[in-house]
C-alpha cells in the first residue's frame, strides 16, 4: 500500500538558510501534519491542513512556514535556518481530522541539518 | 490538561524476554483515542495499533498485546518472546478533539 513519501530525505543547510520539505500524503487522504523530533525527544506538532486550509497550529516558529496544495501534497517552508532547527521532520496524513480519531500515518523523515 | 506519560524511558532485555511498556494518559475527554507508535533505528514511525475510548477489550496481534484499563488510565503493550528486530522506540499517543499527543517514548533494546 501507498505511504507517506517525504523528500528530500537528507538535508544539510547552512545556518541562515532556507529550506523546503516536501510531503505527499496517502492517496485520498485530506489531512496533513507536519512534526518535528529533536535528538531523543518526542515528535512535537507544528501544524495541521485539511481540505487545503491551515487547521490546527503547533510550535511552529514563525520562521516556518507550510501550506496544502490542490492535489494535496504539502511544504514545509524553513527560513533563517538556526542550529537548533536541525531535527527530524515527520510528515503525516489522515483521513478527515485525524485528531478527532482517525489513525495518522506517518513518513519515514526528512533529516535535516543545520551547519 | 492531556498528558501522555511513558515512565519507562530505557528498557533492556535479553532475547525471547517477555516485555511490557507501561502507558498512562490523563484527558478529559470522554470520547479520546490512544495509538502505539515504533520508531526503529531508521527513523520511520510506524503505527502500531489504535484503540477508542469505549473499547476496553484488550488485543493481541502475533507477539504483540495489549492491555487497556480506563479504570487506572493505563494503555500497556506487551511483547512476548522479544527479538533483536523489536528494539526500538515506542511512543503511546492520545489524540482528542484537536491534539495529538505523544509520550516520550521508550527506547527497547532486545540483547541477542
Amino acid at each position: 500500500a501507498a505511504g507517506v513519501i517525504q523528500s528530500p530525505r537528507h538535508l544539510i543547510k547552512e545556518k541562515r538558510e532556507t529550506a523546503t520539505l516536501k510531503c505527499y500524503p496517502i492517496p485520498r487522504h485530506d489531512t496533513v501534519y507536519w512534526y518535528q523530533q529533536g535528538p531523543g525527544q518526542d515528535p512535537q506538532f507544528l501544524i495541521s491542513f485539511y481540505e487545503k486550509m491551515q487547521s490546527d497550529k503547533g510550535s511552529i516558529p514563525d520562521r516556518f512556514s507550510a501550506q496544502q496544495f490542490s492535489d494535496y501534497h504539502s511544504e514545509l517552508n524553513m527560513s533563517s535556518l538556526e542550529l537548533g532547527d536541525s531535527a527530524l521532520y515527520f510528515c503525516a496524513s489522515s483521513l478527515a481530522q485525524g485528531f478527532s480519531g482517525n489513525t495518522i500515518y506517518f513518513g519515514e523523515g526528512s533529516w535535516l541539518t543545520v551547519v | 490538561a492531556q498528558k501522555v506519560t511513558q515512565a519507562q524511558t530505557e528498557i533492556s532485555v535479553v532475547e525471547k524476554e517477555d516485555v511490557t511498556l507501561d502507558c498512562v494518559y490523563e484527558t478529559r475527554d470522554t470520547t479520546y483515542y490512544l495509538f502505539w507508535y515504533k520508531q526503529p533505528p531508521s527513523g520511520e514511525l510506524v503505527f502500531l495499533i489504535r484503540r477508542n475510548s469505549f473499547d476496553e477489550q484488550n488485543e493481541i496481534s502475533g507477539r504483540y498485546s495489549w492491555n487497556f484499563q480506563k479504570s487506572t488510565s493505563s494503555f500497556n503493550f506487551t511483547i512476548t518472546a522479544s527479538q533483536v528486530v523489536d528494539s526500538a522506540v515506542y511512543f503511546c499517543a492520545l489524540s482528542g478533539r484537536n491534539q495529538f499527543y505523544f509520550g516520550t517514548g521508550t527506547s527497547l533494546t532486545v540483547i541477542p
